[in-house]
């Protein structure tokens, strides 16, 4: 069963535009969620994460995300994308008490001048 | 800037051959995982580490692969004999204590290229 979905394998915006990668996960506990980003020819680094506590979590790069209990989502946003946001994003989980990540799929997105 | 650095960046070798991959996990740092990705199955979990000790091998083919921290900073993946169906690229990731949400710090990669 896939534990989280990213709707969305590309997502193209325009400068300046808002930024919404949208992700959904499921889990019969509470889950720890994560943003990674890639770019071209590196490894993943963080962007954000939820634990406990506040839902909305703020990030680096001016990046954000709010984790919806009730809907069981963790949509990345950022309310104007710069070029330098193109990149691939990918949402990650971990269910109960263990390190192990399950990686979404990834959204590439696209930053049109 | 802490970094945790992986060798060799690039790999290309034929069917057959054994292929060891290396990484330096960041100082301090007492968890490690392997990745591998792939355009078909995205990022996989091949193995985690914790104070050098495997805590998770399940996504690992056993038959070839084999995964070893011989001290706290050195693991090593190896791929024996690889298959074209293993090219890749590889990513070690380590992390802090251990704790269920420590931040994962990932290397550049390995890209494997089996012929």
């Amino acid at each position: 069963a896939q534990s989280v979905t990213q709707l969305g394998s590309h997502v193209s915006v325009s400068e300046g535009a808002l930024v919404l990668l949208r992700c959904n996960y499921s889990s019969s506990v509470p889950p720890y969620l994560f943003w990674y980003v890639q770019y071209p020819n590196q490894g993943l680094q963080l962007l954000l994460k939820y634990t406990t506590g506040a839902t909305l979590v703020k990030g680096i790069n001016g990046f954000e995300a709010e984790f919806k209990k009730s809907e069981t989502s963790f949509h990345l946003t950022k309310p104007s994308a710069h070029m330098s946001d193109a990149a691939e994003y990918f949402c990650a989980v971990i269910l109960g008490g263990y390190q192990k990540v399950t990686f979404g799929t990834g959204t590439k997105l696209q930053v049109i001048p | 800037d802490a970094r945790v650095t992986q060798t060799p960046r690039h790999k290309v070798t034929e069917m057959g051959q054994e292929v060891t991959m290396r990484c330096q996990p960041i100082l301090g740092h007492n968890t490690v995982f392997w990745y591998r990705q792939t355009m078909m199955q995205g990022l996989e979990l091949l193995a985690y580490f914790r104070n050098r000790a495997p805590l998770d091998d399940s996504g690992m083919p056993k038959d070839r692969f084999s995964a070893e921290m011989p001290d706290a900073t050195l693991a090593t993946l190896k791929i024996q004999p690889s298959e074209p169906r293993d090219s890749a690229v590889y990513f070690c990731a380590s992390g802090g204590s251990g704790g269920t949400a420590d931040t994962q710090y990932f290397g550049p990669g390995t890209r494997l290229t089996v012929l």
